[in-house]
């Protein structure tokens, strides 16, 4: 069981706004930012949101990432077939002094 | 451009032990914190172990503290993982990452490898 939350599954059609969520606790999101991966099948992770709403360049503005206490969201505006993928969230865990990453969302784009 | 290449992994008998290498390009290895993570057939991201830029704080999972060592040659510009005593519960993808920032800790990885398959069986 992953320390962080997050829904295994998520779907939208082509140019939706998808959210996915994740939910952590005190010890990680509350004092830490939070990390967001896209891992395509068959790859390696990629980052795709650091500290919390930060896209490294590359990464299209149609994704963007948000905090609130401690949970963090990841949004993806005007879906497009290519965004099917697997989504992590992770953070620094202060209790444990090492990451931890959500379960993956599995995205679907119908 | 930056590259993460590991090697070492192959099928190893339970107890058995392994060291993977993760080669560094394309950046100044030694001024980065390191991560290794891993991931099993089928299943999620799991972090296995971090070190910082002098390899001077390591830091591991739970599951693997005690048998696992993560180590780095700046001079060679590559990071190890030796694994110890293993068990079929480590078999998985072993993935190498760059950390944004010079810490082992909470400086979140930004570049990975292609990743390398460690299997674990009798």
């Amino acid at each position: 069981q992953s320390v962080l939350t997050q829904p295994p599954s998520a779907s939208g059609t082509p140019g939706q706004r998808v959210t996915i969520s994740c939910s952590g606790l005190t010890s990680n999101f509350g004092s830490e930012t939070g990390t967001w991966y896209q891992q395509l099948p068959g790859t390696a992770p990629k980052l795709l949101v650091k500290a919390n709403n930060q896209r490294p360049s590359g990464v299209p503005d149609r994704f963007s990432g948000s905090k609130s206490g401690t949970s963090a969201s990841l949004a993806i505006n005007g879906l497009q077939p290519e965004d099917e993928a697997d989504y992590y969230c992770a953070a620094w865990d202060d209790s444990l002094s090492g990451w931890v990453f959500g379960g993956g969302t599995k995205l679907t784009v119908l | 451009e930056v590259q993460l290449v590991e090697s070492g992994g192959h099928l190893v008998q339970p107890g058995g032990s392994l060291r993977l290498s993760c080669a560094a390009t394309g950046f100044i290895f030694k001024n980065h914190g390191m991560t290794w993570v891993r991931q099993a057939p089928g299943k999620g991201l799991q972090w296995v172990s971090s070190i910082s830029d002098s390899g001077g704080s390591k830091y591991y999972a739970g599951a693997v503290r005690g048998r696992f060592t993560v180590a780095r040659d700046n001079s060679k510009d590559t990071l190890y993982l030796q694994m110890n005593s293993l068990r079929a519960e480590d078999a998985a993808i072993y993935y190498c990452a760059r950390n944004w920032g010079s810490s082992g800790a909470n400086s979140h990885p930004d570049y990975w490898g292609q990743g390398i398959l460690v299997s674990v069986s009798s």
